[in-house]
Parts: structure tokens; C-alpha cells; sequence
């Protein structure tokens, strides 16, 4: 069974462009999360999506957004990009995350640089 | 949010020795996995362990839910255990809260 896959893994941009990264679960897997990690701040969490629906988020701004499709791939997208938007982004995916054994499964990231 | 606590934030070993990391969180979690992160960034899961104790080989896990703490034993370390150990907990809708990371460096 093939792993998360994330798409692409490395990303240079210039401050202001705005950038779409992709997300492509474990077959079967219906919960996808999106995390940010940078070396002041750590692991954030982004947001979650299930079946299609935001379920939660995190604190950033509204420059972060996202979205899930019909067949649980996810995208991130990140508007006018600032150089604080360096990071390493990783995204997870879940069976169920109702059931009471919830294991998250992360992919390798994508490593967005913001020149 | 759920505030999560890792130490040390970095160790040292000689190879063939052995360790434990701790996990201290703030409040009642429903979910609690150790993560080995690689030197290329990816998260591998080391235990689902909400409460109990579990082995996988050289590595061990044990989590008393009551007294909100984790902690993961490495036994007989190798150069290969080296990286970023992180603790991570849940409440709900996959919101997982990190810990800092524990830094494990082991030398030859």
C-alpha cells in the first residue's frame, strides 16, 4: 500500500507569489491534517479536513487555506507569501478518525522556500 | 491547546547504550504517538499509545494517561536511532499537539 505522498517536495518562491501544495492520502484513509514545522515555532497544526469538510483548524492567518476532494487528495494554498512562510509543510491522513485507534500517517513534506 | 513537554531537548549516547525520553502534556488526550523524524523531514510513527506499554524490538513505550506522562526507552542504541524523537497527543478532529522534540545524537 502506497504511503502519503506529497507533491512537490521542494518549492522556491518570491515574497508575494502565492504557491498549492498536494496531498494524496493512503488509499482508504479519509482524514487528511496539514501541519507547518519551522525552527522557531515547531510542529503547528493547519487544519483538517473529512470527507470534504474543514473540521478543524489552527491559528494562522486566512492567507492559509485549504480543501479536499471528492476521492480525500488535499491541497494547501498559501496567498502573498511572506518569508515567515518558510517552512517544511507536512500533511498526515487517517483512517477514521472516529474509531477509537486513530493512527496518523505522514508523508515526507514539502520544503517551501520564500526568497 | 493542549501544552506538551518533551526532555531532554538533546542527548548524547555512545552506541550500545540506552535511554528514555519523556512526554509530559497539559490535560486529557483521547491519542498519543511517538515519531522518529528522519534527516529528510519525514515523520516515521513509532507507537500508538494512548495508555499502556508496548514493545517493537529495541524500543518501548509506556504511557500512564492518569498522570499525563509518556515515556519512550531505547535500548542498545545505534548511529541509525539518531534524529528528532517527537511526542505528539490528540483531543479531537486529528488537532495534534506537539511536543519540542528530543534530539538524539548517537555516536560510533
Amino acid at each position: 500500500k502506497a504511503g502519503v505522498t506529497q507533491t512537490p517536495r521542494y518549492l522556491i518562491k518570491t515574497r508575494g507569489q502565492q504557491v498549492t501544495l498536494s496531498c494524496s492520502p493512503i488509499s482508504g484513509h479519509r482524514s487528511v491534517s496539514w501541519y507547518q514545522q519551522t525552527p522557531g515555532q515547531g510542529l503547528q497544526f493547519l487544519f483538517e479536513y473529512f470527507s470534504e469538510t474543514q473540521r478543524n483548524k489552527g491559528n494562522f492567518p486566512g492567507r492559509f487555506s485549504g480543501r479536499q476532494f471528492s476521492n480525500s487528495r488535499s491541497e494547501m494554498n498559501v496567498s502573498t507569501l511572506e518569508l515567515g512562510d518558510s517552512a517544511l509543510y507536512l500533511c498526515a491522513s487517517s483512517h477514521n478518525p472516529t474509531r477509537a485507534k486513530n493512527i496518523q500517517y505522514f508523508g515526507a513534506g514539502t520544503r517551501l522556500s520564500v526568497l | 491547546g493542549i501544552q506538551v513537554e518533551q526532555s531532554p531537548p538533546d542527548l548524547i549516547l555512545q552506541e550500545g547504550a540506552n535511554s528514555t525520553l519523556r512526554c509530559n502534556f497539559s490535560d486529557s488526550v483521547n491519542n498519543l504517538q511517538w515519531f522518529h523524524q528522519n534527516p529528510w523531514g519525514q515523520l516515521i510513527n513509532l507507537f500508538y499509545i494512548p495508555s499502556g506499554t508496548k514493545q517493537n524490538g529495541r524500543l518501548s513505550a509506556t504511557t500512564v494517561a492518569t498522570e499525563r506522562y509518556s515515556l519512550l526507552y531505547i535500548s542498545s542504541s545505534q548511529t541509525t536511532d539518531s534524529g528528532v524523537y517527537f511526542c505528539a497527543v490528540e483531543r479531537n478532529f486529528n488537532k495534534f499537539y506537539f511536543g519540542s522534540g528530543t534530539k538524539l545524537n548517537v555516536k560510533p
